[in-house]
C-alpha cells in the first residue's frame, strides 16, 4: 500500500517569511495529492490539492509543487500570518475513493509574530 | 446547514462496552470514510465505503463495523471497548466519478474516552 512521509514535524517561522512542507509517497500509481489544514480542535479543510498531471498549482499565498518522478511533493506558504498556525497533513490517493487518502504524519506550523 | 455531520462530538464509556458514533452527509456523494486520529494527530483510514463496495483497513480489528442504511449515512459500530480505542474518529465523504479523487470533507469529529 501507499506510505507517506512528511516533514518537518514542526516548523517555527516568523511572521511574513516563507514556510515550506515536504512530502513523498511512494506508489507510483498514486495521482490526486490534497493538503489539509487542521486547526486546534478543528476537522481537517482542503487548502490546496494537486494531481499528477500537472507540476505546480496556486492560490494566492500558497502554492504546491509535484515531482512525479522522484515521487515528492511540497506545500509552500509565503508571507505567513498568524492565522496560517495549525498542523498541515499532506496526502496521497489513487484510482478514485476506494482506498481513501494516505495521510503524512502532519507538520506543526507555529507562526511566530 | 453542516455538510457532514458525526454525533456525539464526545463520547467517554468503559473498556468492554458497545457504542455508536453516527455519520450524516447531505452533499449527495457516493464515498463515504471512517478515519481514526489517534494522540499524536495521525490520521489513518479505516474504512471506505460506496454503494457497491466496502474496504477495510487490514489493520482494523473485526470489533469496528461500519453500517450504512442509506447512501447518506454511514455509522461506526466498535465492540467491546478498549483503552486504545480512545482516540477522534472523524467521518468524510467525497464525490468520486468515474475513479477520480476530489476533495474530501470531514465532518466535526467524536473524540471517544475509553475509561
Amino acid at each position: 500500500g501507499e506510505n507517506v512521509e512528511q516533514h518537518p514535524s514542526t516548523l517555527s517561522v516568523q511572521e511574513g517569511d516563507s514556510a515550506v512542507i515536504k512530502c513523498t509517497y511512494s506508489d507510483s500509481a498514486s495521482n490526486y495529492f490534497p493538503w489539509y489544514k487542521q486547526e486546534l480542535g478543528k476537522r481537517p479543510q482542503l487548502i490546496i490539492d494537486i494531481r499528477s498531471n500537472v507540476g505546480e498549482k496556486k492560490d494566492q499565498r500558497i502554492a504546491v509543487t509535484l515531482n512525479k518522478t522522484a515521487k515528492h511533493f511540497s506545500l509552500h506558504i509565503t508571507e505567513t500570518q498568524p492565522e496560517d498556525s495549525a498542523v498541515y497533513f499532506c496526502a496521497a490517493a489513487s484510482g478514485g475513493g476506494a482506498d481513501g487518502l494516505t495521510f503524512g504524519k502532519g507538520t506543526h506550523l507555529i507562526i511566530q509574530p | 446547514d453542516t455538510a457532514v455531520s458525526q454525533t456525539p462530538k464526545y463520547l467517554v464509556t468503559q473498556m468492554g462496552n458497545d457504542k455508536s458514533i453516527k455519520c450524516e452527509q447531505n452533499l449527495g456523494h457516493d464515498t463515504m470514510y471512517w478515519y481514526k486520529q489517534d494522540s499524536k494527530k495521525f490520521l489513518k483510514i479505516m474504512f471506505s465505503y460506496n454503494n457497491k463496495e466496502l474496504i477495510i483497513n487490514e489493520t482494523v480489528p473485526n470489533r469496528f463495523s461500519p453500517k450504512s442504511p442509506d447512501k447518506a449515512h454511514l455509522n461506526l459500530h466498535i465492540n467491546s471497548l478498549e483503552l486504545g480505542d480512545s482516540a477522534v474518529y472523524f467521518c468524510a465523504s467525497s464525490q468520486d466519478p468515474g475513479r477520480v479523487n476530489t476533495e474530501a470533507f470531514f465532518g466535526q469529529g467524536t473524540r471517544l474516552t475509553v475509561v
